[in-house]
């Protein structure tokens, strides 16, 4: 069954740094998003990217999130200069078009700002 | 705005007891409905989804759903709990309304004794 792969699987990354995490979506999707669970919170939407564009983003998504397909494969999320708060699992997910619905998500990138 | 409640924080079933999980949501809009499944440390896994027509859907590891409109419910259950069900589960939910970017519930704990 095809999959939304998620690299690196577990980040740990000081204060202030940029990180990026990577997402592969499944090759015939188009929609694609970044979900966020802080440890024992649930799991909380902060942005979707339809056709090379962001469609909709969260209050969570400001100025230091920015998403990107550079290439036709890959998704990736950026955080610019990382804050402690920022320490959470961020899970990637993809779309099929059509009534089916086809949401995917991949395994997660457990994010640590120390 | 969107929400999805799950009233059980924690759940406490012995092995072979059946369970109900409980989700209610408040949406203005044809909802999507869906159950994930979250061991420690792990992904989201898609238990069972619900788009339209019969409104009792049957899951992977033996999970039912059933989608009651007139009560804005979709409660899981499963009539006879294994010990590797403990986990917890994310009632979550979308519609093409709300540019299909899913809510989810707080998540409900399940333990399970035997």
């Amino acid at each position: 069954e095809p999959e939304v792969t998620q690299t690196p699987s577990h980040q740990v990354t000081q204060m202030g740094q940029e990180v990026i995490l990577r997402c592969v979506p499944i090759s015939n999707h188009l929609y694609f998003y970044w979900y966020r669970q802080i440890l024992g919170q649930k799991v909380e939407f902060l942005v979707s990217f339809y056709n090379n564009e962001i469609s909709e983003k969260s209050e969570i998504f400001d100025d230091q999130f920015s998403v990107e397909r550079p290439d036709g494969s890959n998704f990736t999320l950026k955080i610019r200069s990382t804050k402690l708060e920022d320490s959470a699992m961020y899970f990637c997910a993809s779309r099929a078009t059509g009534s089916n619905y086809g949401y995917t998500f991949g395994s997660g990138t457990r994010l640590t700002v120390v | 705005a969107q929400s999805v409640t799950q009233p059980d924080i924690h759940i406490t079933v012995s092995e072979g007891a059946s369970l109900e999980l409980r989700c209610n949501y408040s949406y203005g809009a044809t909802p999507y409905l869906f159950w994930y499944v979250q061991s420690p440390g792990q992904g989201l896994q898609l238990l069972l989804k619900y788009f339209s027509g019969d409104t009792l859907v049957q899951g992977i590891k033996g999970f039912e759903a059933e989608f009651k409109r007139s009560q804005s419910s979709f409660n899981l259950r499963k009539p006879s709990v294994h010990w590797s069900d403990a986990a917890e589960y994310f009632c979550a939910v979308g519609a093409k309304e709300y540019g299909n970017k899913l809510v989810f519930g707080a998540g409900t704990i399940l333990r399970v004794k035997s």
